[in-house]
């Protein structure tokens, strides 16, 4: 069965430092990969999406950039995080290719800049 | 405007009634439709998805689609406290497009 991980599961970062996400997926292979962010009460917002290594999408230009350097991994990262980078960050995968675009979450890894 | 409209809630119950969740939308283009249950601090499940307009049920989940309405529902009959948690929807073209979620208190 396919399986998602994340970590850290909890952050706490201070203004300006460099952040470094991680994502690995197991049991699939050639899976699109998604970062979104979630607000409080404000839903999930896509940041970047990815059908194959070296291959990213950025759906809203920010202080973020993304990576996937191997098949099932997917990095988040940024170099000076701001305040407003605060939230949950959740993975995700689906099967590439299929009629539904069907996505299963990870854990989630949950950030605060102070 | 968001594509996909969903009421946050929140939304409180007794324990055995039933559970009623509803979203809109406003693409033509969408094909898919899915529920997603997202407990506190945890990822978001997919509960289940429908195809085009009808109904799907699962358990005591069932899941309407109305294309002529661009309406989308969730019934979860004799609801559990362990039903508590944040509901998405969401729909799919080419991409995933979610509702902000309702959050749902059965109170024991």
């Amino acid at each position: 069965s396919q399986t998602i991980h994340q970590w850290p599961a909890t952050l706490v970062q201070p203004v300006g430092s460099p952040l470094s996400l991680e994502c690995t997926v197991e049991g699939t292979s050639n899976p699109n990969l998604y970062w979104y962010r979630q607000a409080a009460g404000r839903g999930l917002q896509l940041l970047f999406y990815s059908v194959g290594i070296g291959q990213i999408s950025s759906e809203v230009p920010q202080n973020l950039s993304a990576s996937r350097p191997q098949d099932r991994q997917f990095i988040l990262s940024s170099k000076k995080l701001l305040l407003s980078d605060s939230g949950f960050y959740l993975c995700a995968w689906s099967t590439r290719g299929s009629g539904i675009e069907t996505q299963y979450f990870g854990p989630g890894t949950r950030l605060l800049v102070l | 405007q968001k594509e996909v409209e969903q009421d946050p809630g929140p939304l409180s119950v007794p324990e055995g009634a039933i559970v009623s969740l509803n979203c809109t939308y406003s693409n033509s283009a969408f094909q898919y439709f899915m529920w997603y249950r997202q407990y506190s601090r945890k990822g978001p499940e997919l509960l289940m998805y429908t195809y085009s307009s009808g109904n799907k049920e699962d358990g005591r989940f069932t899941a309407q689609v109305d294309k002529s309405s661009k309406y989308i529902s969730l019934f979860i009959r004799d609801s559990q406290p362990s039903d508590s948690a944040t509901y998405l929807c969401a729909a799919n073209d080419y991409k995933l497009s979610f509702g902000a979620g309702t959050t749902v208190t059965v109170r024991a």
